[in-house]
């Protein structure tokens, strides 16, 4: 069935350094990908997206790569700040079905 | 400025009532969408509209109704018939479909008392 999954429920990160957020997806049909951050309380603002015609897109801080080959996405935020401490969610959809789906999420904390 | 604005933000409500989310957008959007969210999980598609007066199920839409009288505005309607509607609901809305960026209201929480 058409799922989004991550790999790891929490990752730390200290003050910084650079994290990686790993998603995986099953359904090959998929042709669009977003990255959300939500941060406790509050809706999911838009990170990055990136369409299945690119292996990567680049944004302030932030670079997402897909991996269609094993269906697999990432994204990675350089020198991370206490501000990126929440949870983000990738979300897969494809040209035909008006549905985002999303992964359970991640919860990234940086430590100081 | 352009945005999704639900209400209220936070909502109590006895068990056996119905109660009515509002979501409100002013991004000229057509397509809008309700998500719930429940502790430490994604999020899950309850009911999306494309255009005004016409709306689809979701992957959860018992107990839950919708309308799309007006194209700003998509309340979602919990009625007594969900059986376990505390949660946080979502609003969001995209241009033209779901291959473009999402836009999130708030949320609102729901709690049954």
């Amino acid at each position: 069935g058409e799922s989004v999954g991550l790999h790891l429920p929490t990752l730390s990160v200290q003050e910084g350094d650079n994290s990686i957020i790993n998603c995986a997806y099953s359904n090959s049909a998929s042709d669009y990908f977003i990255w959300y951050k939500q941060e406790s309380g509050k809706g999911p603002q838009f990170i990055i997206d990136i369409r299945s015609n690119m292996d990567k897109r680049q944004g302030q801080r932030v670079t997402v790569l897909l991996n269609k080959t094993v269906k697999h996405l990432s994204l990675q935020i350089a020198a991370t700040q206490p501000g990126d401490s929440a949870v983000y969610f990738c979300a897969e959809s494809y040209f035909g079905n008006e549905k985002l789906t999303f992964g359970t999420g991640t919860r990234l904390t940086i430590i100081p | 400025d352009g945005g999704i604005t639900q209400s209220p933000k936070y909502l109590f409500r006895k068990e056996g009532q119905n109660v009515t989310l509002s979501c409100e957008q002013n991004l000229n959007h057509d397509a809008m969408y309700w998500y719930r969210q429940d502790p430490g999980q994604g999020l899950r598609l309850i009911y999306y509209s494309q255009i005004v007066n016409d709306f689809q199920k979701g992957d959860i839409a018992e107990g839950y109704s919708v309308s799309r009288e007006k194209k700003e505005s998509f309340p979602l309607t919990v009625t007594s018939a969900q059986k376990n509607p505390t949660a946080f609901y979502l609003c969001a809305s995209t241009l033209d479909g779901m291959n473009t960026e999402a836009f999130f209201g708030q949320g609102t929480r729901l709690t049954v008392v």
